[in-house]
């Protein structure tokens, strides 16, 4: 079965510091990868994706995100995390032979000034 | 461009009551979704749909239902509501399957 896990619930760093939020996934084939993020009461906006070619991927907002297929892994990080980057994130993946996406459960990214 | 939109922004339905929820993108897009968030388990796909005429479910179908008679628009209809829908409704499209999801604000429904 398709799924996608974001190991931990809530990520802190101090601002300035560097950040990674964690997503693992298990789809058959190569899937289409994306990361987004959630302000409080609002909807979902896109941050970046990954459909083939590079392994790192870049976004927006300074965000990147690398794709390790052999780990089946795709990290979202940052190099300098700002206290605007405090939001809740979710990485998704669709398999690239049906259009169902499956999202993970969030990350609480929380940077600390 | 207003982007996609959902209306209400807030329900309170009673069990048993039945309702739509409203979704609409001005961007042409052919795919769009709905999804349920719930605290502690994210997003869940509840239907779909790759284009008018076309849907097909996700997730967590049982109590809904959508069409999509044309581009713009795909509601999602609760037949009868439960307590267990309690929880907010999100509505995306994107252009395509592998592109990326444009997300409306929401819909905060609680069922009594």
């Amino acid at each position: 079965a398709q799924s996608v896990a974001q190991p931990e619930d809530q990520v802190n760093v101090a601002e300035g510091n560097p950040l990674t939020v964690k997503c693992t996934y298990s789809v058959s084939g190569n899937p289409y990868l994306f990361w987004y993020v959630q302000y409080p009461n609002r909807g979902l906006q896109f941050l970046l994706k990954y459909i083939t070619g590079d392994n790192l991927v870049k976004g927006s907002y300074g965000f990147e995100a690398e794709f390790n297929k052999s780990q089946t892994s795709f990290h979202l990080k940052k190099p300098s995390a700002l206290v605007s980057d405090s939001a809740l994130y979710f990485c998704a993946v669709r398999d690239k032979g049906t259009y169902k996406y499956i999202f993970g459960t969030g990350t609480r990214l929380k940077v600390l000034a | 461009n207003a982007g996609v939109t959902q209306t209400p922004k807030f329900q309170v339905l009673k069990t048993g009551q039945s309702m739509t929820l409203q979704c609409a993108q001005d961007m042409n897009h052919e795919y769009m979704s709905w999804y349920r968030q719930d605290p502690g388990m994210g997003l869940r796909l509840i239907h779909y749909s790759v284009g008018a005429g076309i849907t097909d479910q996700g997730e967590v179908p049982n109590g809904y239902n959508v069409s999509r008679s044309t581009t713009e628009d795909f509601p999602l209809r609760l037949l009868s509501a439960a307590p267990s829908q309690t929880s907010v409704y999100f509505c995306a499209s994107s252009y395509s399957g592998g592109s990326e999801q444009f997300f409306g604000p929401g819909t905060r429904l609680t069922v009594l």
